[in-house]
């Protein structure tokens, strides 16, 4: 079946490092690909996605390659900021399907 | 505007009540979902309703119950509350059937049972 795999957080940081969240996946076909964030008593909100291989997805800083070899979507940021502190959930949809697999969620926290 | 609402936002009860939790949506979506958040930041689907039809129906029990009367709304009813039903419940939405299923996130109820 489909599954997401993505590493365990926390991840500590300070202001201005380098982020990387590993995202694994498992699927038939070729899905899409999602990385959603979760700031402090707030829903999920989509941060970028990617729908075939090869794309990469960006947004305020973030970047994320489909990468169909590795099976992989790691989401990369150069500076993190304290106001990226959130849970990063990477998920999958298949085309066409109405279910998406969300991974466990990695928690950031960025320090001043 | 909001596009995916929830309410109440906080819901504090005694177990064993019943409670509804309420959604809707001002984006025109087709697709509408439950989710279950526990403490851990765990993610799990419910139900799903595509154009009022039951499409998703995870293992859950049959103490909770969907409701759809319209596109725009989903509601969640759930019976003989238990102290396992404490968590976030999120509502979101989607236009799945077009390319990416892009979900859309109410805020959450937070459901506390005593």
């Amino acid at each position: 079946g489909n599954s997401v795999t993505q590493m365990e957080g926390p991840v500590t940081l300070s202001e201005e490092a380098f982020l990387t969240i590993n995202c694994t996946y498992t699927a038939t076909g070729y899905p899409s690909l999602f990385w959603y964030v979760q700031y402090p008593g707030e829903g999920l909100q989509l941060l970028l996605k990617a729908t075939k291989a090869d794309d990469k997805g960006s947004n305020k800083g973030f970047e994320a390659t489909y990468r169909k070899e590795t099976t992989s979507f790691h989401l990369e940021k150069g500076s993190v900021q304290v106001s990226d502190s959130a849970v990063y959930f990477c998920a999958l949809s298949r085309t066409g399907g109405f279910k998406t697999i969300f991974g466990a969620g990695t928690r950031l926290f960025v320090k001043a | 505007d909001t596009a995916v609402s929830q309410t109440p936002k906080y819901l504090v009860t005694q177990m064993g009540n019943d409670k509804s939790i309420k959604c809707e949506q001002n984006l025109g979506h087709d697709t509408m979902y439950w989710y279950k958040q526990d403490s851990k930041k765990f993610l799990k689907i419910m139900f799903s309703y595509n154009n009022k039809e039951l499409i998703i129906n995870e293992t859950v029990p049959n103490r909770f119950s969907p409701k759809s009367p319209d596109k725009a709304h989903l509601n969640l009813h759930i019976n003989s509350l238990e102290l396992g039903d404490s968590a976030v419940y999120f509502c979101a939405s989607s236009q799945a059937l077009t390319s990416g299923n892009e979900q859309f996130f109410g805020p959450g109820t937070r459901l506390t049972v005593l």
